[in-house]
């Protein structure tokens, strides 16, 4: 199973809104609603921000926000901050062979 | 609180095994499905395995087959990921997570990893 597709990297300025992408395909995510984004601090352990593709846990600003398109998944962070720089991960279930599939992961800078 | 606690760095030659422990508390150990992800040094999140709630059932990412065992104690709260045949790539800090499910496939809570060196 091949990893998802991020983009390496993503910039913004404080109160901009930055959006990275997740590309998978029909047997991950084009066929579930089971995309999930974590974000990662360096040297800490990921922390969920996103799940079933737009659900935000309690305890998650409503600046972060997700969505679905087709093969696509993306995660919007609106009026950035500079404790959102991190790297992004985005995962989606793949079947029950596959089970479970992680982005490459997307650094987040806040310029 | 819930709180997953993994034991500390290891350190093995090459073919070795490696058993990483991960000890719940804080919510009930045997109603959750836990996974193992696994992240080489400067790389990304890899998916390694998940385990349902009474150890009966494991489902292996393809790479890591006749290599990866998973077991669960339920009298302990703990989850084991045993790995063989150590190589350098191997190399990585490994988690354990908590799936919110069942089935949901996500992971609300996640231990503070462990990291294994495989070196001669």
């Amino acid at each position: 199973q091949s990893a998802l597709t991020q983009p390496a990297s993503v910039s913004g300025s404080p109160g901009q809104s930055i959006t990275i992408s997740c590309t998978g395909t029909s047997s991950d995510v084009g066929s579930y609603n089971l995309v999930s984004w974590y974000q990662q601090h360096p040297g800490k352990a990921p922390k969920l921000m996103i799940y079933e593709g737009s659900k935000r846990p309690s305890g998650v600003s409503n600046r972060f926000s997700g969505s679905k398109s087709g093969n696509t998944a993306s995660l919007t962070i609106s009026g950035l901050q500079a404790e959102d720089e991190a790297d992004y991960y985005c995962c989606s279930y793949a079947g029950s062979h596959s089970s479970v599939v992680f982005g490459g992961g997307t650094k987040l800078t806040v310029l | 609180q819930v709180q997953l606690v993994q034991s500390g760095a290891e350190v093995k030659k090459p073919g070795a095994s490696v058993k990483v422990s991960c000890k719940a508390s804080g919510y009930t150990f045997t109603s959750y499905y836990m996974h193992w992800v696994r992240q080489a040094p400067g790389q990304g999140l890899e998916w390694m395995g998940i385990i349902n709630p009474t150890g009966s059932s494991t489902t292996y990412a393809h790479k890591f087959h006749g290599r990866l065992t998973m077991t669960r104690d339920a009298s302990t709260s703990t989850v084991y990921m045993d790995l063989s045949s150590l190589r350098s790539e191997d190399t990585a800090l490994y988690f354990c997570a908590r799936e919110n499910g069942p089935h949901l496939y996500y992971f609300d809570q996640w231990g503070q990893g462990t990291l294994v060196t495989v070196s001669s």
